[in-house]
């Protein structure tokens, strides 16, 4: 099993689409989590941490259920703009262990 | 400096020959971690530097890999002895003070590219 999983993808919405992503990790002591942004070709960026009372930034909300291992982050009127690969990131005793990512294609 | 910083970003070997990739993070930053992603593949983790401690080695694939970082600064990652499954991304991140619970941010320079002939 790996250490985390994620939806497979891809995911192919139209402009203005709500889409969520899940990921579930297997170290109950992992500690820190993370969405990640990765662009085709580009290195991943932070997109926002994960924090057990859910947190929001603009049209990103991202939520943490620590007794199910599983974290979430909603996309909510999406854009062109938001087409990328998401990484689910769990930070385990400093280091990052990363999903394979699910793969989001935004519409016209 | 403004970012992690990598060089070269591209790299064309010969199998069997030795490279050396140098990562330059942001200043000031204690940790250092080296992970490659293949072409499709997520970003699989190599090894990581957190200050003066010993370096969690880890996730190496073999030792063909080694790496170390000088002064608490600069890291360079060795692969000896290049075979083609080498080819990758390998991308090098730097942070402030990740600990166990820190939900600081993870800074990723924009990779070297390895391509082994």
């Amino acid at each position: 099993r790996k250490e985390v999983e994620q939806d497979p993808g891809p995911f192919n919405v139209p402009e203005g689409a709500t889409v969520a992503f899940n990921c579930t990790y297997s170290n109950s002591a992992s500690q820190s989590f993370f969405w990640y942004r990765q662009d085709c070709r580009k290195e991943p960026k932070l997109l926002m941490s994960v924090y057990s009372s859910g947190n929001e930034d603009g049209r990103f909300t991202a939520q943490l259920n620590r007794a199910s291992q599983y974290i979430s982050l909603l996309i909510r009127d999406s854009k062109l703009s938001d087409s990328a690969t998401y990484l689910c990131v769990v930070n385990q005793g400093g280091k990052l262990i990363f999903g394979q990512g699910t793969e989001l294609s935004v519409k016209p | 400096g403004a970012g992690v910083s990598q060089s070269p970003s591209n790299k064309v070997t010969e199998k069997g020959k030795d490279v050396e990739l140098r990562c330059d993070p942001i200043s000031g930053h204690t940790a250092l971690y080296w992970y490659r992603q293949s072409l499709g593949q997520g970003l699989e983790f190599l090894i990581y530097f957190q200050g003066n401690s010993a370096p969690d080695k880890s996730g190496l694939p073999s030792d063909r890999f080694s790496a170390e970082r000088t002064g608490g600064s600069v890291s360079t990652l060795t692969i000896q002895r290049t075979q083609q499954e080498d080819s990758a991304v390998y991308l090098c991140a730097s942070s402030l003070a990740p600990g166990r619970t820190a939900s600081y941010g993870y800074t990723f320079g924009s990779g070297t590219r390895l391509t082994v002939v």
